[in-house]
């Protein structure tokens, strides 16, 4: 089965610096698709940013990118120029290309920015 | 911008009681599911559902939830007889297809089991 982790709970950042989140995963496939949502205190999850495990380019959003290292089984969420409004809980997620289309969620990182 | 619905956005409950959760997916969906967030902890994965029928489900999921698509707009999860360790965030998402298409979520349902 896939694991998801996330080894920071919490980070803090300056606004408008940059700061980075970091997510591992293990699985034993080759195709497949990760993900980080954000969690705003409203609950809602909202989908940050999306990378196919194909793709070598690494997706970027806006101020949001991301770190693929697919041997490593590493995704780092970046984030640049942080805003006030980017504090939230970020939930690193991965799917299967095939066969199951769950997503299986990390346990979060509380981003805090500091004004 | 199209989007998944949940109500009510807070239920308050007996142990014991049986309560419908309601999700409007969006419309051109094909793919179903209800997650779990209990305070303080990450999403689970509760049930995915296809073609009428579930595809998948976890552990969590035993005989005392049971989704069901009555309409072909709404999709409910129903737990029959509540427990405490049943109150947590309930999320409703959809996908247009399998893969890398994004799951869309709902703002969730709080469930409170008194």
């Amino acid at each position: 089965a896939q694991t998801v982790t996330q080894s920071q709970p919490e980070m803090s950042v300056q606004e408008a610096e940059t700061v980075t989140l970091s997510c591992t995963y293990d699985t034993s496939e080759s195709d497949y698709y990760l993900f980080w949502y954000k969690q705003p205190p409203s609950r809602q999850m909202i989908l940050v940013i999306r990378q196919e495990a194909y793709k070598q380019q690494n997706a970027t959003e806006n101020r949001f990118s991301v770190n693929f290292q697919k041997a490593a089984k590493s995704f780092s969420l970046k984030i640049s120029d942080s805003q006030l409004g980017d504090a939230a809980m970020y939930f690193c997620a991965y799917r299967s290309a095939k066969g199951a289309q769950k997503l299986v969620f990390g346990q979060g990182t509380r981003l805090t920015i500091n004004p | 911008e199209p989007e998944v619905t949940q109500t009510p956005s807070h239920q308050v409950t007996q142990m014991g009681q049986e309560v419908i959760l309601r999700c409007v997916p969006i419309s051109n969906h094909l793919y179903f599911y209800w997650y779990r967030q209990i305070l303080g902890q990450k999403v689970e994965f509760l049930v995915s559902f296809y073609n009428n029928e579930i595809s998948e489900k976890s552990e969590i999921f035993d005989d005392q939830f049971s989704v069901e698509r009555p309409d072909g707009s709404n999709f409910t999860l129903k737990i029959r007889s509540t427990k405490l360790e049943d109150s947590a965030m309930y999320f409703c998402a959809s996908s247009s297809d399998r893969g890398g298409t994004e799951a869309f979520f709902g703002q969730g349902t709080r469930l409170t089991v008194v």
